[in-house]
């Protein structure tokens, strides 16, 4: 299996650009997770959907944030207008039922300049 | 509601040192407990887990315990490597309440092994 796979990789933008991170989960699996990474503040889970069903967003920052799995095997993050205190790593991670690990992708690297 | 606490980091030694890094966690009913390790550059994955406690998890040369009596999971390692050096995750899992289907982690603890 290849695995959680994640789009791009690395992303530089300018502050007020629309950003666009790409995941696709791992075949079969129901679950998917977005969570940011900082020094500052750790690992923080974003939100997390159920069979493509938004379950808890309680962790998106602010409006500019927005979440969407459209099918089972593809689920988006877009932050627009991105700022500065967007720069983080970005991970996606699924699962393939409740309690059961998650795996997680490689990660996007985001830079907001 | 759901916490897990990990040692204060960062952790060095010198390469075949026993490793411990202690993870406490706060929760109602019967949680599970996990450790992932994040290498550089890298996404987290998982190394162990244990599912009820007294069962201990082991891989790659890694051993926890689940002890309730403690609420504690810590992670040993009898004689580190370089290629130990990552970053270590305590999580737990726990169906009941606001927290279903999700994991909480605790702060990570950054491990440097030096030849």
């Amino acid at each position: 299996d290849a695995g959680v796979i994640q789009s791009p990789r690395h992303e530089v933008t300018e502050m007020g650009q629309e950003v666009t991170l790409r995941c696709k989960p791992i075949s079969g699996h129901n679950s998917l997770f977005w969570y940011r990474q900082t020094m500052m503040r750790g690992l923080e889970l974003l939100i997390y959907f159920n069979n493509n069903v938004p379950i808890d967003d309680s962790g998106m920052p602010e409006d500019r944030f927005s979440a969407k799995m459209p099918n089972a095997s593809f689920s988006t993050l877009k932050i627009q207008p991105s700022e500065p205190r967007d720069s983080a790593v970005y991970f996606c991670a699924s699962r393939y039922r409740v309690g059961e690990t998650q795996y997680f992708g490689p990660g996007t690297r985001l830079l907001v300049l | 509601g759901n916490s897990v606490t990990q040692m204060e980091g960062p952790v060095t030694l010198s390469e075949e040192a026993f490793l411990t890094i202690n993870c406490t966690y706060t929760a109602t009913g019967y949680p599970s407990l996990f450790w992932y390790v994040q290498y550089p550059g890298e996404g987290l994955q998982l190394l162990l887990k244990a599912t009820k406690a007294d069962d201990k998890g082991s891989n790659k040369g890694f051993e926890a315990t689940y002890r309730k009596e403690t609420t504690s999971f810590h992670l040993e390692k009898g004689s580190v490597q370089v290629s130990d050096s990552a970053v270590y995750f305590c999580a737990l899992y726990n169906a009941g309440g606001t927290s279903y289907g999700k994991l909480t982690f605790g702060q990570g603890t950054i491990l440097t092994v030096h030849p």
